[in-house]
């Protein structure tokens, strides 16, 4: 049974573009997440929804815009795409988020290569 | 913030042989410290944690070791195999005063078994 989904698995496009990668969790959590890692590996938080609700933006550019429908989904629109961008993204998802963290659950990545 | 640095980068080591990674992290106020290992071209799993108020957690082959004191913590590797190589990350999570907290990632080992 897939824990955390996402789709696409790889995504290859222009400088300019606008696109969307989606992630659902069958899990019944409440707290969603989406990391980007660069091409050194470097694992870095953007965005954190609990319940819906934006919890944390790590200073992410606003062309990146994630929009969680329910408690399910926690989907990732990105406009104008820059080279920089290029990255594998990862959802993930807990059970709560409180004083002391629960374990993520990651997805298997989305691969964005921007040219 | 939380800043947490991880050694070494890479570890090359004969199958059977132990491994040590090691992590420090800067802000004392950490409570809740996993391990993840992350395969070629597959998300993060985690396989071990360890929260604050322990000093040690075991589990079969693997085993992470927490100083709050000294503010680090490391995971060992015994008996190690062929399907041990992976990317392996350590985090540390920073509750965020009234706010939600979020994980730290270090920067990741790579991690060669030789058979």
């Amino acid at each position: 049974d897939t824990a955390v989904s996402q789709t696409p698995k790889y995504l290859v496009t222009q400088m300019g573009n606008d696109k969307s990668i989606k992630c659902e969790q069958n899990l019944g959590h409440d707290t969603m997440y989406w990391y980007k890692q660069d091409s050194k590996k470097f694992l870095k938080i953007m965005f954190s929804y609990n319940n819906k609700e934006l919890i944390i933006n790590e200073t992410v550019p606003n062309r990146f815009s994630p929009k969680s429908p329910d408690k399910a989904h926690l989907n990732l629109h990105i406009n104008s795409l820059e080279l920089g961008d290029s990255a594998v993204y990862f959802c993930a998802s807990s059970q709560e988020l409180e004083w002391g963290a629960d374990t993520q659950y990651f997805g298997p990545g989305t691969r964005l290569t921007v040219l | 913030g939380e800043n947490v640095e991880q050694h070494p980068s890479t570890l090359s080591v004969q199958e059977g042989d132990s491994a040590v990674i090691k992590c420090t992290y800067s802000d004392s106020a950490s409570n809740y410290f996993p391990w993840y290992k992350q395969e070629l071209g597959k998300g993060p799993q985690l396989i071990i944690d360890i929260r604050s108020n322990v000093g040690e957690k075991k589990d079969q082959r693997i085993a992470v070791t927490l100083n709050k004191t000294a503010k680090h913590f490391s995971l060992h590797i015994t008996e190690t195999q062929p399907e041990d190589s992976a990317v392996y990350f350590c985090a540390a999570w920073l509750a965020g005063g009234t706010s939600y907290g979020k994980l730290t990632f270090g920067q990741g080992t790579i991690l060669t078994v030789h058979p």
